[in-house]
């Protein structure tokens, strides 16, 4: 069965700094993908960093990149230079290339962040 | 451009109402997911359509209906709502699978109070 572990419920993370969100799979599936999105305050899921199972290199959006380890089946999300705009729920989701035409899409249970100025 | 559109945004309703939530695109993706969001538990796929006239359950299916008449429109409906289905739902969509960097467009959801 696919899951998706967030172990931090939430983290704090001073202004300017680095932080890394955790996010480590499951699945036996050799062709997946790996989808981190940003839900702020206001509600909306915001698309933010895209990791396919057979990319050799860790993916990179901005101030955004994702250090994929794909033995130890980790995605961890990492934002650089924290800004105070960061603050938000981030999710942690896979999905699994089948065979079928349907592209399942499983989500981990989110990691609260929030900037201190 | 309105991308994923979801009416309404706000209900309250009364155990053992109906009622029935629009989510519309207008970006021709075939695929179109409902989801529902609940406290520490991330996002939980309810049904979902590869195409028009096509349906299927996802993980947590009972309780729900729904239909896809039209290619731009997934419409989820509550036969007799139960304090239970108090969450949030966001509707998703997916073009079909061409590039594996698919992510999923997502509305702005709609937040249901079951009293």
């Amino acid at each position: 069965a696919q899951k998706i572990t967030q172990t931090q419920p939430g983290m704090f993370v001073q202004e300017k700094e680095a932080v890394t969100l955790d996010c480590t799979y499951d699945t036996s599936d050799p062709s997946y993908g790996l989808f981190w999105y940003k839900q702020p305050s206001s509600g909306e899921m915001i698309f933010l960093i895209y990791q396919g199972s057979y990319d050799q290199q860790n993916a990179t959006e901005g101030r955004y990149s994702l250090n994929f380890q794909k033995a130890r089946k980790s995605a961890n999300l990492v934002i650089s230079a924290s800004q105070l705009g960061d603050s938000a729920m981030y999710f942690c989701a896979m999905r699994e290339r089948r065979k079928t035409s349907y592209d399942k899409v499983i989500f981990g249970p989110g990691t609260s962040l929030s900037v201190i100025p | 451009n309105a991308g994923v559109t979801q009416t309404p945004k706000f209900r309250v309703l009364k155990t053992g109402q109906s009622m029935t939530l629009l989510c519309a695109q207008d970006m021709n993706h075939e695929y179109m997911y409902w989801y529902r969001q609940d406290p520490g538990m991330g996002l939980r796929l309810i049904h979902y359509s590869v195409g028009e006239g096509t349906t299927a359950k996802g993980e947590v299916p009972d309780g729900y209906n729904v239909s896809r008449l039209k290619k731009q429109n997934f419409l989820l409906g509550l036969e007799s709502a139960a304090p239970s289905q108090t969450s949030v739902y966001f509707c998703a969509t997916q073009p079909r699978r061409d590039r594996d960097n698919q992510p999923q467009h997502f509305g702005d959801g709609t937040r249901l109070s079951i009293l």
